[in-house]
């Protein structure tokens, strides 16, 4: 069965420094989201991607946060100068054009110190 | 606003014994509804889904959700407990095609032998 994936399941990084979480959507879908999830909380929506462009970003998503879609395959997240508080489990997702499940990848799971 | 609750935390039920993890929207009109099951440390993964139809939808893993318009709820059932059941399982919805999925705060179940 087709699945998201991302890359890295799991990076440490010095407060300050800029990260680059990386997705690999399910080839023929067309909606990418990412949530984040902060240790023992619920999932919180951060931003979704359609049609090349942000078609929805929560009050989560400020100006550190980036989203792009640099080649027909992949979908990042940029942070560009992490905090403590942004340590937490990012998940990529995708959905297809007609289609109404949204897919999970498996997480990465950013430790900020 | 748009939101999901669920109102117990954490749930222990004996192994073999049936469980009912509860869900309420707030929403005006009947939205996609999805059940995620999370592992620690893992990604989340779809039990179920609700889109139109028969109001009772079965899952994977002998999970089964029923909607109910009149009480704006989605809750999930199985009436035999296994150990590896053991997690936090997240109600969901959302409301137009692409749109973000909004979770609730998630209940995690505990099985005792």
């Amino acid at each position: 069965e087709p699945e998201v994936t991302q890359t890295p399941s799991h990076q440490v990084t010095q407060m300050g420094q800029e990260v680059i979480l990386r997705c690999v959507p399910i080839s023929n879908h067309l909606y990418f989201y990412w949530y984040r999830q902060i240790l023992g909380q619920k999932v919180e929506f951060l931003v979704s991607f359609y049609n090349n462009e942000i078609s929805e970003k929560s009050e989560i998503f400020d100006d550190q946060f980036s989203v792009e879609r640099p080649d027909g395959s992949n979908f990042t997240l940029k942070i560009r100068s992490t905090k403590l508080e942004d340590s937490a489990m990012y998940f990529c997702a995708s959905l297809e054009d007609s289609g109404n499940t949204i897919y999970f990848g498996e997480g990465s799971w950013l430790t900020v110190v | 606003a748009q939101s999901v609750t669920q109102p117990d935390i954490h749930i222990t039920v004996s192994e073999g014994a049936s469980l009912e993890l509860r869900c309420n929207y707030s929403y005006g009109a009947t939205p996609y509804l999805f059940w995620y099951v999370q592992s620690p440390g893992q990604g989340l993964q779809l039990l179920l889904k609700y889109f139109s139809g028969d109001t009772l939808v079965q899952g994977i893993k002998g999970f089964e959700a029923e909607f109910k318009r009149s009480q704006s709820s989605f809750n999930l059932r199985k009436p035999s407990v296994h150990w590896s059941d053991a997690a936090e399982y997240f109600c969901a919805f959302r409301y137009n095609q692409g749109g973000k999925l909004i979770f609730g705060q998630g209940t995690e179940l505990s099985v005792k032998p």
